[in-house]
């Protein structure tokens, strides 16, 4: 079955410390792939997207993302975490040029400890 | 430039009841696509509108039904609602059809009782 799968639920981190969030996919060939994230009673802002290309695609907020085609991942990483960058993130996926919608992933929410 | 509006921000409805969420674009967008968003859990794709007509349906029953207006804002209606229908409506606006850079509105969090 087609499918997103974000392995980690909640992952605590130290301000300043790295931040890596991981993304699965499930989908016959490459689909366009997303990350966003969502603060507390706010709506999904995007953070980078991937279509072809470099396989490692720079976002705002100083985020970037891999690629591996051999794993079907495509997983989130900051290099130093900010207290602001405590939210919820999603990974999601376009399937391809013929499937329009966005398919989520549950999610991951991001604790950030002083 | 605003951003994708959503109205309202929350409502409280009892079960059973017809509840209208609206939703007016990007200027310039002619896509708009229906999220919902349950507590805990990733959103789900209800309805996409793509130059006023329906052009996708996630797995949902006919309660739920949507339009698109000339001017591309558009309405999402649930119908006899359930306890179950409490969740975070979300809007999303893109140029094409392709979601290749969708934006979020706010969402209406709606809560029926």
């Amino acid at each position: 079955a087609q499918s997103v799968t974000q392995p980690d639920i909640h992952i605590t981190v130290s301000e300043g410390a790295s931040l890596e969030l991981r993304c699965n996919y499930s989908y016959g060939a490459t689909p366009y792939l997303f990350w966003y994230v969502q603060s507390p009673g706010q709506g999904l802002q995007l953070l980078l997207k991937y279509f072809s290309g470099d396989t490692l695609v720079q976002g705002i907020k100083g985020f970037e993302a891999e690629f591996k085609r051999s794993q079907s991942s495509f997983n989130l990483r900051k290099p130093s975490v900010h207290w602001s960058d405590a939210a919820e993130y999603f990974c999601a996926v376009v399937p391809g040029r013929n499937d329009y919608k966005l398919s989520f992933g549950a999610g991951t929410t991001v604790t950030v400890r002083a | 430039d605003a951003g994708v509006t959503q109205s309202p921000t929350h409502l409280i409805k009892t079960r059973g009841q017809h509840v209208t969420l609206r939703c007016s674009p990007i200027s310039g967008h002619k896509s708009v696509s229906w999220y919902q968003q349950v507590l805990g859990q990733g959103p789900q794709f209800i309805f996409q509108y793509y130059e006023k007509e329906e052009r996708g349906r996630g797995n949902f029953p006919d309660r739920f039904s949507a339009r698109q207006f000339p001017n591309y804002s558009s309405e999402l209606n649930v119908n006899a609602l359930l306890l179950g229908d409490s969740a975070l409506y979300l809007c999303a606006s893109s140029l094409q059809r392709m979601n290749t850079e969708a934006f979020f509105g706010q969402g209406t969090r709606l809560t029926v009782v």
